[in-house]
């Protein structure tokens, strides 16, 4: 397996410009999540999902978009690319919840510059 | 809401010394704890996890035991190795909540 793949590894943008990040698990998870960290902060979620068709906002989701058309893929829109959104960008997956517990994976992450 | 504290880094330790990265949270009713650990230029993995009150996980001789009086999960290794040099982030999942609240993250440094 896999896990969960993330690409672009790092991007920069220019002010105004937008992108698509790419999000995919082979691990058959419901649960997704996209995650920003900015130095010396925890991260902080964007988006989520607990199944294909269905979305969620999270803590910081002004300025993004999501869509899961199918259980694998998980991708974060940025519309209008703003420098408040350069950051590290991480993708995360989870099975059903079924104690509390479960594990969430993580990808290698998309570094991202708005210039 | 839910919140996560833990200990400001950087910190700074030669090989076999004793590490412990403080960790308290606010949270209703009884969450999940957990570490993760960033090494560098990579995403995050679990290192441990527990999921009700005195129950102590533990993985690659890293120990934490979840502290219901004092609201706390702190992170223990009693010697570590160079190889143990990256983020540790500590987190918690609350009752009937999808997300992680992560706290700030310490980065840990060992030396040689």
């Amino acid at each position: 397996n896999a896990g969960v793949t993330q690409t672009p590894k790092f991007r920069i943008l220019k002010i105004g410009q937008s992108m698509t990040l790419q999000c995919t698990q082979d691990m058959n998870h419901n649960y997704m999540y996209w995650y920003r960290q900015d130095p010396g902060m925890g991260l902080k979620l964007i988006y989520y999902s607990v199944g294909a068709g269905i979305t969620d906002k999270g803590e910081v989701p002004n300025g993004y978009n999501v869509s899961r058309s199918t259980t694998e893929d998980f991708p974060l829109r940025l519309e209008l690319a703003a420098p408040s959104q350069t950051s590290v960008y991480f993708c995360a997956s989870s099975p059903r919840d079924r104690g509390r517990g479960e594990t969430q994976y993580f990808g290698p992450g998309t570094r991202l510059l708005v210039l | 809401g839910n919140s996560v504290t833990q200990m400001e880094g950087p910190v700074t330790l030669s090989e076999e010394a004793f590490l412990t990265i403080n960790c308290t949270y606010t949270a209703t009713g009884y969450p999940s704890l957990f570490w993760y650990v960033q090494y560098p230029g990579e995403g995050l993995q679990l290192l441990l996890k527990a999921t009700k009150a005195d129950d102590k996980g533990s993985n690659k001789g890293f120990e934490a035991t979840y502290r219901k009086e004092t609201t706390s999960f702190h992170l223990e290794k009693g010697s570590v190795q160079v190889s143990d040099s990256a983020v540790y982030f500590c987190a918690l999942r609350g009752l009937n909540d999808y997300k992680l609240s992560f706290g700030a993250g310490t980065t840990v440094t060992v030396r040689a």
